[in-house]
């Protein structure tokens, strides 16, 4: 079975720049978690979806990021502009049923730097 | 709300030994515990999961953990540790209601040496 994809695997960018990062979920799985990894700050929640609706976003930078899942099998993560602070790898992951006590399963991320 | 503590940044164990890695739980109620491994340039693999029953796990790639309520732990172990093992592990606790997220622990970084 397939897992979670990402693309692009790598992305470098200039600041100021818009950056769209792409994740299809597991087929059948209805929760979709978006994440960011930094030596700094570790695994942050960005945001996450049920059914393709927000559940919650409060870990996301809400003036330049934003996130969508037109369909059940798309997500998007969208940085604009984009900023040196956000290079990070981005990891997106799904689950199935109830998100809290299902395990997450997790794409290869995308490793995003920002000159 | 459920929170989770990995007191270890880095371990480093000698290829052969036995292995354990902590991970202390916060959450009122019956947690759902799950244990992670992430490979450089990788994203995390689950490697065990506690819901209930018996306390102790078995996983993948020969890993156990033990759930101890009383002491609010889910340590990971290994009786013998290979150089392959070398990773960052992630301890993560689950709640029980719907619409819920996993609390991902800052994780631990396991050398090995030979």
């Amino acid at each position: 079975d397939a897992g979670v994809i990402q693309s692009p695997r790598h992305e470098v960018t200039e600041m100021g720049q818009e950056v769209t990062l792409r994740c299809k979920p597991i087929s059948g799985h209805d929760y979709l978690f978006w994440y960011r990894q930094t030596m700094m700050q570790g695994l942050e929640l960005l945001v996450y979806f049920n059914n393709k609706a927000v559940m919650d976003d409060s870990g996301m930078p809400k003036d330049r990021f934003s996130a969508k899942m037109p369909n059940a099998s798309f997500s998007t993560l969208k940085i604009q502009p984009s900023e040196p602070r956000d290079s990070a790898v981005y990891f997106c992951a799904s689950s199935l049923g109830q998100g809290g006590n299902q395990p997450q399963h997790f794409g290869d991320g995308t490793r995003l730097s920002i000159l | 709300a459920q929170s989770v503590t990995q007191p270890d940044i880095h371990i480093t164990v000698s290829e052969g030994a036995s292995l354990e890695l902590r991970c202390n739980y916060s959450y009122g109620a019956t947690p759902y515990l799950f244990w992670y491994v992430q490979s450089p340039g990788q994203g995390l693999q689950l490697l065990l999961k506690y819901f209930s029953g018996d306390t102790l796990v078995q996983g993948i790639k020969g890993f156990e953990a033990e759930f101890k309520r009383s002491q609010s732990s889910f340590n990971l172990r290994k009786p013998s540790v290979h150089w392959s093992d070398a990773a960052e592990y992630f301890c993560a606790v689950g709640a029980w209601q719907a619409g819920t997220a996993l609390i991902f622990g800052k994780g631990t970084t396991l050398s090995v040496s030979s």
